[in-house]
């Protein structure tokens, strides 16, 4: 069964604290999407991983892909209140991005 | 003016009745997608389009059909529809040369009494 896991699925944290957020997923697939969504928005797309080993960076926010152990991470650094939304994983089967298959996302609270 | 829209935004309709949520779009790609999301359980794909000749079943197809009528427009229909079929729905786009990212609209609310 393809299945993509993220924990935790809610994540309440202080402002000026780090967290990291778990993807696992269970193809082979050798590229990671992250979405963000703000509440009652849309999708934003935040990072394209392309390969094993990829690491890429915006702000306070760092994902990166290890495909041997089919595990992606979003570092999440000094956290502020605007970074409060739901973040989504989404792991394209078929190599291509034709068919992802999002997790169920992890709503992050970031609290003054 | 955004790059990809849906009409309508919100739908509040009827058990039985046929509804179509239509998808635009002004990025110039020719694939184009359906998602529903319901709440606590991600995203899931309905059908995808490769182009106005290629239609695909997503994983959650039944209830639902599509019509691509033109590279621009894609529409997802429900012939009769029903209360579980409650949930926003969003439509995307997506260029294979910039890392297959899909780019999603506003999202349409549809409500099924």
């Amino acid at each position: 069964e393809l299945k993509v896991e993220q924990n935790p699925l809610f994540l309440s944290m202080q402002e000026g604290k780090n967290y990291t957020i778990y993807c696992n997923y269970s193809t082979t697939s050798d590229r990671l999407y992250w979405y963000r969504q703000d509440p009652g928005k849309s999708l934003e797309s935040l990072f394209v991983l392309l390969s094993n080993g990829a690491v890429k960076q915006e702000g306070r926010l760092m994902a990166s892909l290890d495909t041997k152990a089919r595990l992606s991470t979003l570092h999440i650094t000094a956290a502020v209140h605007d970074l409060s939304a739901t973040y989504f994983c989404a792991d394209p089967l078929q190599g291509g991005s034709e068919k992802l298959v999002f997790g169920k996302g992890t709503k992050l609270t970031v609290n003054p | 003016d955004a790059d990809v829209t849906q009409t309508p935004r919100n739908r509040i309709t009827k058990t039985g009745k046929r509804i179509m949520l239509e998808c635009s779009q002004t990025k110039g790609h020719d694939r184009m997608y359906w998602y529903r999301q319901d709440p606590g359980l991600g995203l899931r794909l309905i059908y995808y389009s490769f182009d106005v000749k290629d239609i695909n079943k997503g994983e959650i197809s039944d209830g639902y059909s599509v019509s691509r009528q033109a590279q621009a427009k894609f529409s997802l229909s429900l012939e009769s529809a029903i209360p579980n079929q409650t949930a926003l729905y969003f439509c995307a786009t997506s260029d294979p040369g910039v890392a297959g990212t899909q780019f999603f609209g506003p999202g349409t609310r549809l409500t099924v009494l």
